[in-house]
C-alpha cells in the first residue's frame, strides 16, 4: 500500500461526457502527479501539483483539467470525452517539487468511454 | 514524442539466471533516471534510480547501469526469482519534466 488513494476504481461513461478523478496523496506529500496509461502504452505525464500550485504540465489536453486543493488532495477533470480518452489514469505523490524525488502511485482509476 | 524508449515489450528468464532490460533515451537533458515495477491492478513502485554523475548503481540483486554517450540504461536483476515477474517502466527526468517508456513485461519462469 503506497498510502495514495485514488477514487473510483472504475469509471464506465459515454462520449462527450465529463468526469472527475479524485487524488489523495501520502501524508506530507506536497506533490501531485497525473498520468495516463492508454493500452501498450507508457506512462503520459500529464501534469503535476505542488503545494496547490501548477508545477509542471506535460502532454495533457486542453480538455483536461486538474487542480489541487489546500487539503492537498488533488482532481482531474475529463470533459468532452472520447473513445480514445480510455486509459488507466494514474496518480503519483511526492515530497518534494522536482521530479526527483521519488513518486508513490496510487492503484490507478480504469475509464472507459463507450 | 517516445523519448524514452523500451524497446523489447517482454522478456522470460528462468529463475536463477540474470534479467537484463534495456531502456534507450534521446533527450541529453534527462539527468536522472529511475526504474519502476508494476503488478497487475496496482500502482507502480519505485525501484531504484540513478543520477547522471554515476555509472553505476546497486540495490541488493538490482543493478542499474547508466551509459550516457549512449543515451542507454539497463536494469540487471540477479538471480532472477519468479516474484520478479511484472512490468518493468524505466523513466528519465530532468528536474520537473519525467517521462516513461512503454514497459517491459519480464517473466521468470520456476
Amino acid at each position: 500500500d503506497s498510502g495514495v488513494t485514488q477514487t473510483p476504481k472504475h469509471l464506465i461513461t459515454a462520449t462527450g461526457q465529463r468526469v472527475t478523478l479524485r487524488c489523495s496523496p501520502r501524508s506530507g506529500d506536497l506533490s501531485v502527479y497525473w498520468y495516463q496509461q492508454s493500452l501498450d502504452q507508457g506512462l503520459q505525464f500529464l501534469i503535476q501539483y505542488y503545494n496547490g500550485e501548477e508545477r509542471a504540465k506535460g502532454n495533457i489536453l486542453e480538455r483536461f483539467s486538474a487542480q489541487q486543493f489546500p487539503d492537498l488532495h488533488s482532481e482531474l477533470n475529463l470533459s468532452s470525452l472520447e473513445l480514445g480518452d480510455s486509459a488507466l489514469y494514474f496518480c503519483a505523490s511526492g515530497s518534494g517539487p522536482s521530479s526527483y524525488n521519488e513518486q508513490f502511485f496510487g492503484p490507478g482509476t480504469r475509464l472507459t468511454v463507450l | 514524442d517516445q523519448q524514452v524508449k523500451q524497446n523489447s515489450p517482454s522478456l522470460s528468464v528462468q529463475e536463477g539466471r540474470i534479467s537484463i532490460l534495456n531502456c534507450d533515451y534521446t533527450n541529453s537533458m534527462f539527468d536522472y533516471f529511475l526504474w519502476y515495477k508494476k503488478y497487475p491492478a496496482e500502482g507502480p513502485t519505485f525501484l531504484i534510480s540513478i543520477s547522471s554523475i554515476k555509472d553505476k548503481n546497486e540495490d541488493g540483486r538490482f543493478t542499474v547501469f547508466l551509459n550516457k554517450s549512449a543515451k542507454h540504461l539497463s536494469l540487471h536483476i540477479v538471480p532472477s526469482q519468479p516474484g520478479d515477474s511484472a512490468v518493468y517502466f524505466c523513466a528519465a527526468s530532468a528536474r520537473v519534466d519525467m517521462r516513461f517508456g512503454a514497459g517491459t513485461r519480464l517473466t521468470v519462469k520456476p
